[in-house]
C-alpha cells in the first residue's frame, strides 16, 4: 500500500505540449510538495501546498501550477513544455509540525523532445 | 536562500570499508535529516536530528547533528554492495504554517564487492 503515489511513472512528450502528473498520499498529511530532480541529482523544491496556503519557490516558471482537488491530492501541471523542463519530478508529503521530514513518490521522469 | 555543502560528491569503495560524508551550512537549521535515494526511486529517510550535538544510530548508520546546527555528518560502518545509491543530507526549519526542507546536492556512493 504505497504511501505517496504518482503517476505515469514516466512521461515522454514533444515541445509545447501541455501535460499533468498526478500525486496521491495515503498519509494523512496535510502539506504536499513537489521537487525537482536535476540531471545533476540536485534536488529543487517547486512548491509546498497545505489546503490554506500555496508557497511557490520564485525560481519556477507559471508555466507550471499545482492543482489540489482535495487534501489527499496535488497535481502538477505544466504548460508549453520545453526542452530544459525535462528531469524527474518528485511529489511527497508530511504532516503540519512534524519533524520527521517529508515522505517521497518514486518519482516521474519527464523527458521533453 | 539557504544551502547545504555536502561532500564528498562521490565515494568508490570497498566492500567492509567504513564511509564517512559530511554536510554544512551558511545558516543554522532546526533539524537535520539524512536520506538515500536508490535507482529509480525517491528519497528514503534514514535518520533524522533534532538537538544540536545528537548522535544518533540506525543499524549501521550514525548521524551526528553539530553543536552549532549548522552542520551534519554521516557514518556508515562496514559497507555492504546494497549500500549502494546516492545520500542527501536536508535542513528543515519551521516557519509560519510549514516547513521548507532544502537539499544538499548528494554523495554518490559505489561500494566494490
Amino acid at each position: 500500500d504505497t504511501a505517496v503515489s504518482q503517476t505515469p511513472k514516466y512521461l515522454v512528450t514533444q515541445m509545447g505540449n501541455d501535460k499533468s502528473i498526478k500525486c496521491e498520499q495515503n498519509l494523512g498529511h496535510d502539506t504536499m510538495y513537489w521537487y525537482k530532480q536535476d540531471s545533476k541529482k540536485f534536488l529543487k523544491i517547486m512548491f509546498s501546498y497545505n489546503n490554506k496556503e500555496l508557497i511557490i519557490n520564485e525560481t519556477v516558471p507559471n508555466r507550471f501550477s499545482p492543482k489540489s482537488p482535495d487534501k489527499a491530492h496535488l497535481n502538477l501541471h505544466i504548460n508549453s513544455l520545453e526542452l530544459g523542463d525535462s528531469a524527474v519530478y518528485f511529489c511527497a508529503s508530511s504532516a503540519k509540525g512534524s519533524l520527521y521530514g517529508y515522505t517521497f513518490g518514486s518519482g516521474t521522469r519527464l523527458t521533453v523532445v | 536562500g539557504q544551502q547545504l555543502n555536502q561532500s564528498p560528491q562521490s565515494m568508490f569503495i570497498q566492500e567492509g570499508e567504513d564511509v564517512s560524508m559530511n554536510c554544512t551550512s551558511s545558516s543554522i537549521f532546526n533539524t537535520w535529516l539524512w536520506y538515500k535515494q536508490d535507482p529509480g526511486e525517491g528519497p528514503v529517510l534514514l535518520i533524522a536530528l533534532y538537538k544540536a550535538g545528537e548522535l544518533t544510530s540506525n543499524g549501521r548508520l550514525t548521524a551526528q547533528f553539530g553543536i552549532t546546527r549548522k552542520d551534519s555528518f554521516l557514518n556508515i560502518s562496514a559497507s555492504i554492495p546494497s549500500d549502494v545509491g546516492i545520500y542527501f543530507c536536508a535542513g528543515l526549519n519551521y516557519g509560519g504554517s510549514q516547513g521548507n526542507l532544502i537539499f544538499g546536492k548528494g554523495t554518490k556512493l559505489s561500494v566494490k564487492p
